[in-house]
């Protein structure tokens, strides 16, 4: 079985400032994993994912995520934060099968992104 | 190309009422995710469908809750007789199953609300 730990349910950061949401994983399994953002009384937004390859990710507004198969880690990144990430952040994992993917995304609990002026 | 619709976006019933949740997924999208996110809480995967086919309802509640995917027309999720602990956002998600990729797209969450 999955699991996924976002470890601060809360972050509080100033504006410009940089960031790091933090995201640790369980699985048997080789995995792909997700970072999703949801605006307030939203869905979630893909921000980027890791499939194979380069463990670092680049994704969308600046966010970047680094994999590290070692320590179960896949950890969110941005250089310079704008209010407009005020957000929750999602950290997902799915089994990696051959052939295609698996079912279900296994969701960490959210981390509240506060961003202050 | 539309992205995945949900509707009702709100829906309001009181204990006992029946709950219908549709979900059209992305045109060229044949596969199907519901998910439940209750308050301060990440989401919880529920089912996953195919047309006409139930892949699989792991995360599904054993009673009063159940899914389809019809050859024609939306995905629905219904709930019977709801109670209070019902009261949650539900999303879909549609994905194009690409191999080597499980990205899922998810519309805008239906957030039902028990009396």
């Amino acid at each position: 079985a999955q699991s996924v730990t976002q470890l601060d349910s809360q972050v509080p950061v100033f504006e410009e400032a940089p960031v790091e949401l933090r995201c640790n994983y369980s699985s048997s399994v080789s995995v792909y994993l997700f970072w999703y953002v949801q605006y307030p009384n939203q869905g979630l937004q893909l921000l980027l994912k890791y499939l194979s390859g380069s463990t670092l990710v680049k994704g969308i507004n600046g966010f970047e995520a680094e994999f590290n198969k070692s320590q179960t880690s896949f950890h969110l990144r941005k250089p310079s934060v704008h209010i407009s990430d005020t957000a929750e952040y999602f950290c997902a994992v799915s089994d990696y099968l051959s052939g295609g993917g698996a079912d279900g995304l296994t969701f960490g609990k959210g981390t509240h992104l506060i961003i202050q002026p | 190309n539309a992205g995945v619709m949900q509707n009702p976006r709100h829906l309001v019933r009181r204990r006992g009422q029946e709950a219908r949740l549709r979900c059209s997924p992305m045109k060229g999208h044949s596969h199907v995710y519901w998910y439940r996110q209750l308050p301060e809480e990440g989401l919880k995967f529920m089912v996953y469908l195919q047309k006409e086919n139930i892949i699989d309802e792991s995360g599904m509640p054993k009673e009063r809750f159940s899914a389809e995917f019809p050859k024609e027309g939306p995905s629905i999720l219904r709930i019977q007789q709801v109670v209070r602990g019902d009261s949650a956002a539900y999303f879909c998600a549609s994905s194009p199953r690409l191999a080597g990729d499980n990205e899922q797209f998810f519309g805008p969450g239906t957030r039902l609300t028990v009396l």
